[in-house]
């Protein structure tokens, strides 16, 4: 059964310094994507980075990349210079792409993210 | 182009009334996926569905909750006499394909039972 773990509940950060959170997941398909999303107060689900199994290079969108451990099956979130605006609740995610499983997202249990003046 | 919609945003029902919450899909997406946060959790699976086809109810509760996906119109989860426990956001999401690429999220709708 795929499954996601995010082990921080809380993190805090120090404005303008890198942050990692932790995730690691557990699947038995070789076709899969790996996803992070970002949950303000307001909310909404605002997707961040995408990695698949297959990609060899790590994903990076602006001040966020993936650092992706294929045989340790982890996908941590980098944020670099870390911002006010980036004070939310992470969720990484999975979804398989073959099986009974296909096309469906697993979660984590997130991890808030508290960014200090 | 727009995005993944869904409505009300907010629904406010009284114990065992019933609850229909809305989905349009992006445009050109045949994927639709419900999912439920309850409060201090992740999103939870719910149903898969493509047009007129459930494919994967496996998350669903097997009593008082239902979807569709019509030939025309929005994905629609109904949820039939209500209960607090079912106070909770549900969410949308909607991709070209069943591969592991990008599902986009709607916004949620809230829905809270008094």
């Amino acid at each position: 059964a795929q499954k996601i773990t995010q082990t921080q509940p809380g993190m805090f950060v120090q404005e303008k310094e890198a942050v990692t959170l932790d995730c690691t997941y557990d699947t038995s398909d070789q076709s899969y994507g790996l996803f992070w999303y970002k949950q303000p107060s307001s909310g909404e689900m605002i997707f961040l980075i995408y990695q698949g199994s297959y990609d060899e290079q790590n994903a990076t969108e602006g001040r966020y990349s993936l650092n992706f451990q294929k045989a340790r099956k982890s996908a941590n979130l980098v944020i670099s210079a870390s911002q006010l605006g980036d004070s939310a609740m992470y969720f990484c995610a999975m979804r398989e792409g073959q099986g009974t499983n296909a096309g469906k997202s697993t979660f984590g249990d997130g991890t808030t993210l508290t960014v200090k003046p | 182009n727009a995005g993944v919609m869904q409505n009300p945003r907010h629904l406010v029902r009284r114990r065992g009334q019933e609850a229909r919450l809305r989905c349009s899909p992006m445009k050109g997406h045949s994927h639709v996926y419900w999912y439920r946060q309850l409060p201090e959790e992740g999103l939870k699976f719910m149903v898969y569905l493509q047009k007129e086809n459930i494919i994967d109810e496996s998350g669903m509760p097997k009593e008082r909750f239902s979807a569709e996906f019509p030939k025309e119109g929005p994905s629609i989860l109904r949820i039939q006499q209500v209960v607090r426990g079912d106070s909770a956001a549900y969410f949308c999401a909607s991709s070209l394909g069943a591969t592991p690429a990008e599902q986009y999220f709607g916004p949620g709708t809230r829905l809270t039972v008094t």
